[in-house]
């Protein structure tokens, strides 16, 4: 699996969008960009993936860049609740080679 | 809905004893089934993978095991437990494309 830059920590106000970056220059074609988030003392939780397009749901959007070496997870409207270590992992995805591999992950903190 | 259990949820054991976690999932038929360890202060390392009863892959050598005796059922087990082996263990089901994660067992050895 490719490997993932993410910043080590960020802050962000409550209310605010929280934006969270990762750099993943070379993720192959076959390649998903997911995004994980870990709040204290649980276990991880699936918030999103893309291959090329961008993707919304209920919990934040990504946007990845078109050459696919970047991307962004947008949480709109940051929340206590969302202070946690954000994981971006690239991964080949489903059946058995579906694995992922977590690095150290951005640690955002919403503030008051 | 889908439930992943894990149990129990926290456990004290001393070096050398034997060591086994268990991991159920419901509302589901043949999931991927994996282990994980995060050691404290320290990211998520994949232990094992199952992709169907009796298939086990082995990502990193050690001194766990782990065995799936059904199909919604993946067991983890040591013999001879090291304190090396303290650290959270999470047990995460996948349908296709994500997976979901339980509440985890959080194992100190001493």
């Amino acid at each position: 699996d490719a490997k993932t830059t993410q910043p080590t920590s960020m802050d962000c106000a409550e209310g605010r969008a929280a934006n969270l970056p990762c750099n993943h220059s070379t993720i192959s074609g076959n390649e998903y960009v997911y995004w994980y988030r870990q709040i204290h003392s649980q276990g991880p939780q699936y918030i999103i993936h893309g291959l090329k397009n961008n993707e919304t749901n209920e919990m934040a959007s990504l946007i990845i860049t078109e050459d696919r070496k970047s991307s962004t997870l947008i949480l709109p409207h940051a929340t206590l609740r969302d202070t946690a270590v954000y994981y971006c992992i690239v991964s080949a995805g489903g059946g058995s080679n579906y694995k992922l591999t977590f690095g150290k992950g951005t640690l955002l903190t919403v503030n008051p | 809905s889908q439930t992943i259990h894990q149990w129990p949820a926290t456990l004290v054991q001393p070096v050398g004893s034997p060591l086994s976690l268990e991991c159920t999932v419901e509302g589901t038929s043949n999931p991927n089934l994996y282990w994980y360890r995060q050691a404290a202060g320290r990211g998520l390392q994949l232990l094992f993978y199952s992709v169907g009863i009796g298939q086990i892959s082995s990502e990193v050598p050690q001194n766990l095991s782990a065995s799936r005796p059904q199909d919604r059922q993946f067991i983890l087990s040591s013999k001879k437990l090291l304190l090396s082996d303290s650290g959270f263990y999470l047990c995460a089901w996948s349908p296709e494309m994500s997976q979901y994660f339980g509440p985890g067992t959080r194992l100190t050895v001493l």
